[in-house]
């Protein structure tokens, strides 16, 4: 059965660069979509994105500007960055499996972004 | 952006309780509505998708109705574990995006 693990830095300053991974384990990138999603303390739920296994990419306009993510087929990987972050990306950040639904996720990842 | 309305925000039930949360986008989005349960400290899980289908293992207490612009998740009969936080997310178009949320809480 798939698994994700993802990882990445917890404590940022404002203005640095977030970066998040996550490895598919279990199954293959193919026939999916494999997006970000975060959630501020105590808030709802916010999609950021998502890259498909040939490097087809769909972001949220909200933040489009700062977010990269991307795709490594030969590690079943793939990855967050958001540049210039504020207080405000504060947040569990997840990684997810998408068909129609997420049906797979990560177990989360709290990013604080605090001077 | 399609905004994804909750209602009630948090409720108080008991075991046994039928319980419906309520779900309404600002356009119609035919049936492609997913619903999900969160606990505290852990990531969503898949409860229902394309509005009424039941996620394997996912008990058969839990279902879900409506298209366009309406949707309801039910809970036919409240169980301790279900105490919980519930969202939904359409993705009849992108953005995707999510309601607030919706919190059982233990009456």
């Amino acid at each position: 059965q798939a698994q994700l693990q993802q990882w990445g830095a917890g404590l940022l300053r404002p203005s640095e660069t977030l970066s998040l991974s996550c490895d598919v384990s279990g199954g293959s990138l193919s026939g999916y979509y494999w997006g970000w999603i975060r959630q501020p303390p105590g808030k709802g739920l916010e999609w950021i994105g998502e890259i498909n296994e040939i490097g087809n990419t769909n972001y949220n306009p909200s933040s489009e500007s700062r977010v990269t993510i991307s795709v490594d087929t030969s590690k079943n990987q793939f990855s967050l960055k958001l540049a210039s972050v504020t207080a405000a990306d504060t947040a569990v950040y997840y990684c997810a499996r998408r068909t129609m639904p997420f049906d797979l996720w990560g177990r989360g990842t709290l990013v604080t972004v605090s001077s | 952006d399609i905004q994804m309305t909750q209602s009630p925000s948090s409720l108080s039930a008991s075991v046994g309780d039928r319980v419906t949360i309520s779900c309404q986008a600002s356009q119609d989005i035919s049936d492609s509505l997913n619903w999900y349960q969160q606990k505290e400290g852990s990531a969503p899980k898949l409860l229902i998708f394309l509005a009424e289908n039941l996620e394997s293992g996912v008990p058969s207490r839990f279902s879900g109705s409506g298209s366009g612009t309406n949707f309801i998740l039910t809970i036919s009969s409240l169980q301790p574990e279900d105490f919980a936080t519930y969202f939904c997310q359409q993705y009849a178009n992108l953005p995707l995006t999510f309601g607030e949320g919706t919190k059982i809480e233990i009456k």
